[in-house]
This record gives structure tokens, C-alpha cells and sequence, in this order.
């Protein structure tokens, strides 16, 4: 059973502010590693999905980094917006088949 | 093109009944994977069918079961409910593993 640990479990922000939280995960065996977004009373949405040691993805203002190395990923919300409000879920693989090993997640919660 | 859709979205079950859950991936999609998310857990594999073949499997009990037929739906199975089975209960479907497409979920109840 792989450890996959975010950090922190929760955390508040003022609208217009920036944040980011990481994703960290045992270096070994892996294959690619899943960020997700998951509102309340929605499916979990597909943000990115990293394989490369020093991937970088963005979409719009959110973005996410890895390093495989050492066994981490950060995800950045820039100018944070109520709409960002939601649990952000990291999840591995060590596969291309369809396992993935979930953290606890980070909620995050953006306060006008 | 539709989503993943679970059916029911909602069930309420007693001790020692079964259950079946069902799941319609997106159209040319056949891998099927379950997940549970009970209260202070986070999402926790069950397994993994691609083309009619479980080819993943977690950490859970013979009373978890599960199947996928020729069109790719799938349905869980859980035999001899527990207070504990009570969780949400999510699908994902990929064209072969790989991202993931989440269904709104069943949320399963026992009384």
C-alpha cells in the first residue's frame, strides 16, 4: 500500500489571495501522479495528470509542479476565487492501468 | 457526449442484505473502476475491470464483488452489509486505465 500524504488537511484564503499545497508520495515505482478537484455535491473534475520529473501543467489560474526525485507535487491557486473552494485530491499510479492511490485531500475554502 | 452516470444516486440497506450498484462509463471507455469514500477516509480502490477482466483489486473483502459486460457497464456487488459498508460509493471510467472520469456516486446507507 503506497503512503500518499497532502498537507495541509485544510486551509482558509481570502478571495484575491495566492496559495499552494503539496502532494508527497514514495519516489519507487512510480508512473504518473493525478491532481483532482472535487466540489460539493459534484464528481471529482481532472485537473492534471504529471509524469516527468519537473513537469509543469497549468490551467488557467491554477497550476501544479512535480518532482519525482524526491516525491512531491505542489499545486498553486493564484488569486484565489470562491469558485476555487473545493477538496484537491492527489492520487499515483504506478501503472498505466487504472489504480489510483489516493491522499486525503486538501480542502480548500476561499472567503470573499 | 454523457458523462459517467451511477445509478441509484441514493440506497438505504439493512445489516446482512446485498446490494447492486450500477455504472454506464462514457461511450468507448472500457476500463471501470470503483472507489469508497467513507466519513474521515479518503477515496479507497476496489477494483478495476478493463474488457470484461477485473485487472486491478484492493485491499477489501470477498464481500465486495463486482463484473463488467460487453458494453463496459459494470456493477458492484456487496453481500452481507455491514454498518461500515455505509460510504459513498464512486465509478470512474477511462478509454484504458488512464485519467479517470468520476460519476456523481451512490451514496449507501445501513441501517
Amino acid at each position: 500500500i503506497l503512503n500518499v500524504e497532502q498537507s495541509p488537511q485544510s486551509l482558509h484564503v481570502q478571495e484575491g489571495d495566492s496559495t499552494n499545497f503539496t502532494c508527497s508520495f514514495p519516489s519507487s515505482n512510480f508512473y504518473a501522479l493525478h491532481w483532482y478537484r472535487w466540489e460539493t455535491a459534484k464528481s471529482p473534475e481532472a485537473l492534471f495528470v504529471m509524469t516527468l520529473n519537473g513537469d509543469e501543467k497549468k490551467k488557467g489560474r491554477i497550476s501544479a509542479t512535480l518532482n519525482t526525485k524526491e516525491g512531491y507535487s505542489y499545486l498553486y491557486i493564484k488569486g484565489s476565487q470562491p469558485e476555487d473552494s473545493a477538496t484537491y485530491l492527489c492520487a499515483l499510479t504506478t501503472d498505466s492501468w487504472g489504480k489510483l492511490q489516493f491522499g486525503a485531500g486538501t480542502q480548500v475554502v476561499v472567503t470573499p | 457526449k454523457a458523462g459517467v452516470t451511477q445509478t441509484p444516486r441514493y440506497l438505504i440497506k439493512t445489516r446482512g442484505q446485498q446490494v447492486t450498484l450500477s455504472c454506464s462509463p462514457i461511450s468507448g471507455h472500457r476500463s471501470v473502476s470503483w472507489y469508497q469514500q467513507t466519513p474521515g477516509q479518503g477515496l479507497q480502490f476496489l477494483f478495476e475491470y478493463f474488457s470484461e477482466t477485473q485487472r486491478n483489486k484492493g485491499n477489501f473483502p470477498g464481500r465486495f464483488s463486482g463484473r463488467q459486460f460487453s458494453n463496459s457497464r459494470s456493477e458492484m456487488n456487496v453481500s452481507t452489509l455491514e454498518l461500515g459498508d455505509s460510504a459513498l460509493y464512486l465509478c470512474a471510467s477511462s478509454p484504458d486505465g488512464q485519467p479517470q472520469h468520476f460519476g456523481d456516486g451512490t451514496r449507501l446507507s445501513i441501517l
